[in-house]
């Protein structure tokens, strides 16, 4: 059964720092996905990893794959109040078959970023 | 609009009711999935639709969930006589494809969020 864990599960951090948020998965798979959720609101897609090694950036977010190690981390560089969220990671299964691309969530981190 | 489409948002039932939600997905997309969110078990899978193949039901926590997709486009997830465990936010999405080696994201309805007295 495919587990999927993150840390920390809530991070509250000054504006202008760096930090790190891990997510790792129990079990081979090669694409992970990155989500943003705001209070009350539905979940928008931040990044596609789709292979060992992928690194994406977008803004101050940058995301990257190590598929060996099964851990996906995803870096904020000097981080903003409108990064204020909570963020998931997603894992698909690793099937040989044409079974479905359902995601299994990790539990989420809630950032809070402070002025 | 382009997005995924629940309705209703909000939902208020008394315990034993049954509640439909809706799901109309992006206009293109053959993969719609039903997911739940609570606070105890967070974020989890519960159908996929792919096409007019079989749906894969495995994520369905009992058989008074059940779900439908008409024409291969709106879908309609039906619980019956809910318990109030079933309370959660019910989220909608869709994908141009739905097979394993897929490289879209799932795009995500802003959910119906249920709530059983």
């Amino acid at each position: 059964e495919l587990k999927v864990e993150q840390n920390p599960l809530f991070l509250s951090m000054q504006e202008g720092k760096n930090y790190t948020i891990y997510c790792n998965y129990s079990t081979t798979s090669d694409r992970l996905y990155w989500y943003r959720q705001d209070p009350g609101k539905s979940l928008e897609s931040l990044f596609v990893l789709l292979s060992n090694g992928a690194v994406k950036q977008e803004g101050r977010l940058m995301a990257s794959l190590d598929t060996k190690a099964r851990l996906s981390t995803l870096h904020i560089t000097a981080a903003v109040h409108d990064l204020s969220a909570t963020y998931f990671c997603a894992v698909p299964p690793f099937f040989y078959n044409n079974a479905g691309n359902m995601l299994t969530f990790g539990g989420g981190t809630r950032l809070m970023v402070k002025p | 609009g382009a997005g995924v489409s629940q309705s209703p948002s909000n939902k208020v039932t008394e315990k034993g009711k049954d509640v439909e939600l809706r799901c109309d997905p992006i206009s293109g997309h053959t993969a719609l999935y039903w997911y739940r969110q609570s606070l105890g078990q967070g974020l989890e899978f519960l159908i996929y639709f792919q096409g007019n193949s079989a749906p894969d039901k495995s994520g369905l926590p009992s058989d008074r969930f059940s779900a439908e997709r008409t024409g291969g486009s709106v879908s309609t997830l039906t619980i019956q006589r809910t318990q109030q465990e079933d309370s959660a936010v019910y989220l909608c999405a869709s994908s141009l494809r739905g097979t394993t080696k897929s490289n879209q994201p799932q795009h995500f309805g802003d959910g119906t969020r249920l709530s059983i007295l």
